[in-house]
Order: structure tokens, then sequence, then C-alpha cells
């Protein structure tokens, strides 16, 4: 059954530090995608980064990376040089292109960054 | 280009009450879906289609009905509204199946209480 699963609730970081923000999932189908989305307090949705599951690099989008690790069957989330602005809720989401398509998230992760 | 226009952005209704959130989108994507969110729960989806005609159920549909007339609008009824029903709803359309489909556009979310 398709999964999506966030282990941390809440983290503090330090700015200036890279953070890694967990995700794993669980899936039956071979082609699939999966997103990370920022929600900071205003509540709108961010679309930060996409990794399908036939990409053979992990996919980079500025201080953003994917470390994608497909045994694993993990999709973490990793910020470099973290900043204020950072701060907010953060969510790994999973979408089965074989199956009925349909976009599922996890519970979300909140990232505090510490002055 | 409006993207994903969702209204109203808040709501109040009493507990048996019929409403509709409306969900509209100009990108002419096959995808849309509704998912709610609650503190702690993450987004949870409560139904999607991927075409005109086509809809389906997600993980929370109990108590929501929907319908895909046009490619453009989704609407979101609640028959007889309950107080746990009361959460944040968000509209979300992307491309179906293609190389394209890589990121869901939300809309800005509808704050609904049910007293």
């Amino acid at each position: 059954a398709q999964k999506i699963t966030q282990t941390q609730p809440g983290m503090f970081v330090q700015e200036k530090e890279a953070v890694t923000l967990d995700c794993t999932y669980d899936t039956s189908d071979p082609s699939y995608g999966l997103f990370w989305y920022k929600q900071p307090s205003s509540g709108e949705m961010i679309f930060l980064i996409y990794q399908g599951s036939y990409d053979q690099q992990n996919a980079t989008e500025g201080r953003y990376s994917l470390n994608f690790q497909k045994a694993r069957k993990s999709a973490n989330l990793v910020i470099s040089a973290s900043q204020l602005g950072d701060s907010a809720m953060y969510f790994c989401a999973m979408r089965e292109w074989g199956r009925d398509d349909k976009i599922i998230f996890g519970k979300g992760t909140r990232l505090h960054i510490l002055p | 280009n409006a993207g994903v226009t969702q209204t109203p952005k808040f709501q109040v209704l009493k507990t048996g009450q019929s409403m509709t959130l409306q969900c509209a989108q100009d990108m002419n994507h096959e995808y849309m879906s509704w998912y709610r969110q609650d503190p702690g729960m993450g987004l949870r989806l409560i139904h999607y289609s991927v075409g005109a005609g086509i809809t389906d159920q997600g993980e929370v549909p109990n108590g929501y009905n929907v319908s895909r007339s046009t490619t453009e609008d989704f609407p979101l009824r609640l028959l007889s509204a309950a107080p746990s029903q009361t959460s944040v709803y968000f509209c979300a359309s992307s491309y179906a199946g293609t190389a394209e489909a890589e990121k869901l556009f939300f809309g800005s979310g509808t704050q609904l209480s049910v007293l």
C-alpha cells in the first residue's frame, strides 16, 4: 500500500547549519515520484523539489537536495546553509504513476531555525 | 495566470448545514484533488480526479462528495457538516501521467469551522 512516513515531528537547528529532514515511503509500484513541499506560517504550499524513481541522480534545486536511497525507500530532504526563513512545516509526498496516480502526503516536520 | 483558485477563504457552518467548496484551475490539468489539513495529521487526500467524468476516493472520503463535469472545475460538497470536518481544505492540480507532472499546484486554502 502507498505510504509516506515522516518520523520527526519537530526539529531545532542553528542558523547556517545543514538540515536533513527524513522521509521513508512504501510502494510496490516501480514507477513513482517523490515531492517535498514547504508550508510557512502564511499557510501557502510551496513546491521545493521532485525525484522520479527512475532518475539516476539525486535531485537538486538551489540549497535543496533530495537524498534518494531507493533500496532503503528513503527520500530525505537536505537543506544546506539554513536560514531563518527556512523555519516552516515541511511535507514529503509520493505519487504512484503506474496505479491510480493519486498523491499522498506525510504528516510533516516542523523546522525551527535558531539565530 | 490565475493558477488554482479556491473559494471561499473562510467559512463558518452550523452542524447539519451543507455547502460547496469551489476549485477552478486554468492550466488544463487533468489531475485535481482535495486535501484536508489537521494539526499533527499532515495533508490527507479526500477525493481526486484524473479527468472530466472520473473521480475516485482518497484516504478520508466519508462525508464529502465531488464531481468533475469539466476539466477546469472540481467542487467539494459537504452534504451535512459535522464538527469533525472543521479543518483547512486545499485544492491542488497537476498534469497526469507525464514528465510534466512533477509539480502539484495548490490553491490558497479554505479555513472551515463547523459549530
